[in-house]
Order: structure tokens, then C-alpha cells, then sequence
């Protein structure tokens, strides 16, 4: 099946830094990638879209500028946390559709825990 | 105001048993409707998609049922095993590929 890889699986920042999270897909294209945020026995919650070549879409609640996402090429979507505070800690989690004969689909990263201090 | 239940956060079976999972919905119409499970720590695996007009789809000792006049859908793992043992997630597929979840039920499968 298709393959999603994210980096860091694990990353510890200090508050007011950012963090850059990779989303790669490994053996196919990828026009949208997903980015959620999971927090501890939640399920996960749609962050944004990310569309090769345009902007995201972001959803309601979720600031832009906070957290900034660039997919430059079909087979990468980077998700940055500027000026990240102890809250942003979280379980983020990107995914990418892919749809083979019509079987839409998303195949998820193994996702990028994050901790803020 | 849209929602998605799942049955209880956890549920407790023996092994060899058919473990039954509840999915439902409301003020949402959803083109197709997919299962998930996810391991502590890790990002949740594809395990089957069914569309809106398909009323079951089985893969190995999973099957799907989808009621769209009920707005539900079952999920059943027959034979179960302790390695079963995870979070199930339901996920309504809606426009442009976007997914919205359902905060999962937890099975553990005791031997």
C-alpha cells in the first residue's frame, strides 16, 4: 500500500521556538496532503489542506500565521509551528489522498509528537 | 448539529469471539465511510472504505455494513485475536477527500 513518512517522529522545543514537520509520500503523488492534531484520547482534528502549488486551507479556529504550511513539490507538505508555547503540544499527524481505481483513500504518517517546555 | 458517535470509548471481548463496533451520524451525508485503527503513538492505518451506495464490504475477518437510511455503520472483527487489541476509528468521507472522525472505540481482546 502507499507509504507516508513524517520527520521528526519526536521533537522537545523550547517555548517561543518553531518547529518544521516533514510529510513526505514514498511511492506516489500526492496533490492533497492533510494536517491533524490528535490530543490525548481525542480523535483527530483537521488542521488544514494542503495543496501542491496554492495555498492551504485552513479550518475554522486554527490560526495561519501560527502555524505555516508549505507544500512545494507532490510528494512534500512541511507544517511549521512558529513561536510554539507548551499548548501546541500535541500529536500532529499529516495524511495524503490517494485514490487507485477510484478508491479514495488517505494513507497517514506515522505521525510527530511534539513537546513544548 | 453534525455529530459522529462511536459506541462506547472501550469494549472488552474474549478471544474467538466477534467484536462489533457502532458508528453513527447525524446531519451529515457522506459519500463513503471509512474504518481505521490506530496503536498508541501511532498514526492511524487504512482497513476499509465503503461507499454510500454499498450496504457491506468484507476483507479477511473484517466486514462493514452501511445503513445511510439509519446513518450507521458496523464494523465487525470476527475470530478475534489479542492482536486486535487497538483504537477503531470511523471517519466520514465528505468533499475533496476530507475526512472527519469519530473519537474511536477501544477494543481489547483478552485471551
Amino acid at each position: 500500500g502507499a507509504v507516508v513518512s513524517q520527520h521528526p517522529s519526536r521533537v522537545i522545543c523550547k517555548s517561543g521556538t518553531s518547529v518544521k514537520i516533514e510529510c513526505r509520500s514514498l511511492d506516489f503523488q500526492a496533490t492533497t496532503m492533510f494536517w491533524y492534531r490528535q490530543f490525548p484520547k481525542q480523535s483527530l482534528m483537521l488542521m488544514a489542506t494542503s495543496n501542491e502549488g496554492s495555498k492551504a486551507t485552513y479550518e475554522q479556529g486554527v490560526e495561519k500565521d501560527k502555524f505555516l504550511i508549505n507544500h512545494a513539490s507532490l510528494t512534500l507538505s512541511t507544517l511549521t509551528v512558529t513561536s510554539a508555547h507548551p499548548e501546541d503540544s500535541s500529536f500532529y499527524i499529516c495524511s495524503a489522498f490517494y485514490h487507485p481505481s477510484g478508491q479514495e483513500t488517505q494513507y497517514f504518517g506515522p505521525g510527530t509528537r511534539l513537546l513544548v517546555l | 448539529s453534525q455529530k459522529i458517535e462511536q459506541n462506547s470509548e472501550a469494549l472488552n471481548i474474549q478471544e474467538g469471539k466477534t467484536a462489533t463496533l457502532t458508528c453513527n451520524y447525524t446531519n451529515y451525508s457522506p459519500a463513503y465511510l471509512q474504518w481505521y485503527r490506530q496503536d498508541p503513538g501511532r498514526g492511524p492505518v487504512f482497513l476499509l472504505l465503503i461507499r454510500e451506495n454499498e450496504k457491506e464490504k468484507r476483507k479477511e475477518r473484517l466486514k462493514v455494513t452501511f445503513d445511510t437510511t439509519l446513518k450507521q455503520s458496523l464494523f465487525h472483527i470476527t475470530a478475534s485475536q489479542p492482536a486486535d487489541s487497538a483504537t477503531y476509528l470511523c471517519a466520514l468521507g465528505l468533499d475533496a477527500g476530507k475526512s472527519t472522525f469519530g473519537d474511536g472505540t477501544t477494543l481489547t481482546v483478552k485471551p
